[in-house]
């Protein structure tokens, strides 16, 4: 069984753009969820679907969006890019809205 | 304060020898998990609990509901044991994952 997979793993963008990242989930997961790790603050939550429905939303600005296909398959897209988003951003699938997390390798975004 | 704080910061241990990080939260939890991170980046989750104890080789994981306190141990440390451990709860009604700072542990051989 595949796992997790996103893309792009590596993404060099400039402030004031916008980029959008994708996010596969292992076959037949329902919950996709995504993270934003930093080495000041460490790993945060940006927000979690279920079946196509954004669930809950982590304590970031509204330039961070996502949104979740029929398939499970999901994009978060960051607008007006600033310098402070350059992080890993990771994303997890789990069967169960409360379960295991499978996470994928992560997208590394630089902005300069 | 974080609600969700993880001892020791660091830790470096000599291979064979047992080891012990902790996780106390402030916030009610659903679940708590136990993530294993290595250098480059990749996550592995080693444990998703609500309640008393689970075993996996030589890695056990438990959780006391009542004093919002969880263990992870390893025992029989080995260096390939060596990364970021991060304790992350999942508050009751929410799905908004609160993260530990993490614990990088160090196995010499």
């Amino acid at each position: 069984k595949a796992g997790v997979t996103q893309t792009p793993r590596y993404l060099i963008k400039t402030r004031g753009q916008q980029v959008t990242l994708s996010c596969s989930p292992i076959s037949g997961h329902r919950s996709v969820s995504w993270y934003q790790q930093t080495p000041g603050q460490g790993l945060q939550f940006l927000f979690e679907y279920f079946s196509e429905t954004q669930r809950n939303k982590g304590n970031f600005p509204g330039r961070f969006s996502g949104r979740q296909f029929s398939n499970s398959r999901s994009e978060m897209n960051v607008s007006t890019l600033e310098l402070g988003d350059s992080a890993l951003y990771l994303c997890a699938s789990s069967l169960a809205e409360v379960g295991k997390l499978f996470f994928g390798s992560g997208t590394q975004l630089s902005v300069l | 304060k974080n609600e969700v704080e993880q001892s020791p910061q660091n830790l470096t241990a000599q291979e064979g020898e047992f080891i012990t990080i902790n996780c106390s939260y402030s916030v009610g939890i659903s679940a708590l998990h136990w993530l294993q991170q290595h250098p480059g980046g990749g996550i592995v989750s080693l444990f998703m609990l609500s309640s008393g104890k689970k075993k996996h080789g030589r890695l056990i994981a438990t959780i006391n509901i009542q004093e919002k306190h969880s263990s992870l141990h390893i025992t029989a440390s080995h260096p390939r044991d060596s990364a970021v451990y991060i304790c992350a709860a999942l508050p009751v009604n929410n799905n908004d994952m609160r993260f530990g700072a993490g614990t990088r542990l160090t196995v010499k051989p």
